[in-house]
């Protein structure tokens, strides 16, 4: 079976602070990763994939097979970064199946 | 383009009622999935309808249906409700399984 962990429900850091959000991951097989975030009154969106290796708003993830992870880093939070975050995972031709952490919390204090 | 939307957005009912739940999905878009979001269980995948086929569906008892329509549009419906089915109910829709998918704003039910 598979399963997202995100051990953090709350991380709270200062402004200009570097940031890490923790996923790990279980499953058989070459999964495809995301981060997915909801701000305040927002919907949830999609902030980075892994096969696209982009940066998004300066978050950063890098699947690590070895070690199951995909942790989300920012080398200095911003204000505006104050949103729950969820790592989730879709399986081998799974279609649009996602299996997601619990998510954790990020607040940024100035 | 508009977003995905969700009707209604806000639903009280009583346990052993049934509720249908309905999903408008991006112009183009042929993938519908919807997820059950609670304090508890977090985020779960209920089910995924693609061209009106169900293409996936999660570990929900059989109270949980869903289908979609020519149009894409889906709906769900819960039978029998329970206490238990109380959460917010979002759906997500995306062309296909290779590109991303855009959440609506979700319905919250409410069973009392």
């Amino acid at each position: 079976a598979q399963r997202v962990t995100q051990p953090e429900k709350l991380l709270s850091v200062f402004k200009g602070a570097p940031v890490e959000l923790k996923c790990n991951y279980s499953y058989s097989g070459s999964p495809e990763l995301f981060w997915y975030v909801q701000y305040s009154r927002q919907r949830l969106q999609l902030l980075l994939r892994h096969i696209s290796r982009e940066s998004i708003k300066g978050f950063t993830a890098d699947l690590n097979k070895g070690e199951t992870s995909f942790h989300l880093k920012k080398p200095f939070a911003q204000e505006e970064d104050s949103a729950m975050y969820y790592c989730a995972l879709k399986g081998m031709n799974a279609g649009n199946m996602l299996t997601f952490g619990g998510g954790t919390r990020l607040m940024v204090k100035p | 383009k508009a977003g995905v939307t969700q009707t209604p957005r806000y639903l009280i009912k009583t346990r052993g009622q049934q509720v249908t739940l309905s999903c408008s999905p991006i112009s183009g878009h042929r993938s519908v999935s919807w997820y059950q979001q609670t304090p508890g269980q977090g985020l779960q995948f209920l089910f995924e309808y693609f061209s009106e086929t169900q293409r996936n569906k999660g570990n929900f008892p059989g109270r949980f249906s869903g289908r979609q329509f020519s149009n894409s549009r889906s709906e769900m419906n819960v039978s029998t409700l329970e206490l238990g089915d109380s959460a917010l109910y979002l759906c997500a829709s995306s062309l296909d399984s290779l590109y991303e998918q855009y959440f609506g704003p979700g319905t919250r039910l409410t069973v009392t």
